[in-house]
């Protein structure tokens, strides 16, 4: 079955300092694989997302994930953390005819200190 | 501009009691989708729909349903709200596998 682990449930990381969030999958074919963000009362955002081609994918706010399939991971990273980028963060793989349904990781929250 | 939109943003029922959730999206998506949020779960698909007329069920179905008589809206429907209902829910659509969900802002629901 198909399924998305985030290993990490929470990361703390200062500001400026650079940030890598793991993110694992399985799945039988080649995936849909995307990356959300979630602000405390918020929906979540599609951050970036990979289905076929370049191997590392650019995404908004300066994010950026790559794909390794020797490895079945997804790890989104940024160079430079903003306290502004503190927040939840989802994995997510599409499953399913079309990759239509998506299945979520249990997120990680991050928190920046100043 | 295009949105999706959920209301309430807020709900307190008691128990037993018969409960709808909107979502109207303006993208012409022709996919949407309801999830519930909980600690420790994050999301777990309820159910979701293709288009007109079709609805399927989710990994967490049960004491819920949908449907879809237009491409705008796919209310959610606790047939009899329950506290395991106690939850965040979220609506989402999407035009294809590819593209990403867009989601609305939520429904805080309690059930006393």
């Amino acid at each position: 079955a198909q399924s998305v682990t985030q290993p990490d449930i929470h990361i703390t990381v200062s500001e400026g300092a650079s940030l890598e969030l793991r993110c694992n999958y399985s799945y039988g074919a080649t995936p849909y694989l995307f990356w959300y963000v979630q602000s405390p009362g918020q929906g979540l955002q599609l951050l970036l997302k990979y289905f076929s081609g370049d191997t590392l994918v650019q995404g908004i706010k300066g994010f950026e994930a790559e794909f390794k399939r020797s490895q079945s991971s997804f790890n989104l990273r940024k160079p430079s953390v903003h306290w502004s980028d503190a927040a939840e963060y989802f994995c997510a793989v599409g499953a399913g005819t079309g990759g239509f349904k998506t299945i979520f990781g249990a997120g990680t929250r991050l928190f920046v200190k100043a | 501009d295009a949105e999706i939109t959920q209301s309430p943003r807020h709900k307190i029922t008691e128990t037993g009691r018969q409960v709808t959730l909107a979502c109207h999206q303006t993208w012409n998506h022709n996919n949407m989708f309801w999830y519930r949020q909980d600690l420790g779960h994050g999301l777990r698909l309820i159910h979701y729909s293709y288009g007109v007329h079709d609805t399927n069920k989710g990994e967490v179905s049960d004491g819920y349903s949908v449907s879809r008589s237009n491409t705008e809206d796919l209310p959610l429907t606790l047939e009899s709200a329950a506290s395991s209902q106690t939850s965040v829910y979220f609506c989402a659509s999407s035009d294809s596998g590819a593209s990403g969900y867009t989601f609305g802002s939520g429904t805080r629901l309690t059930v006393v």
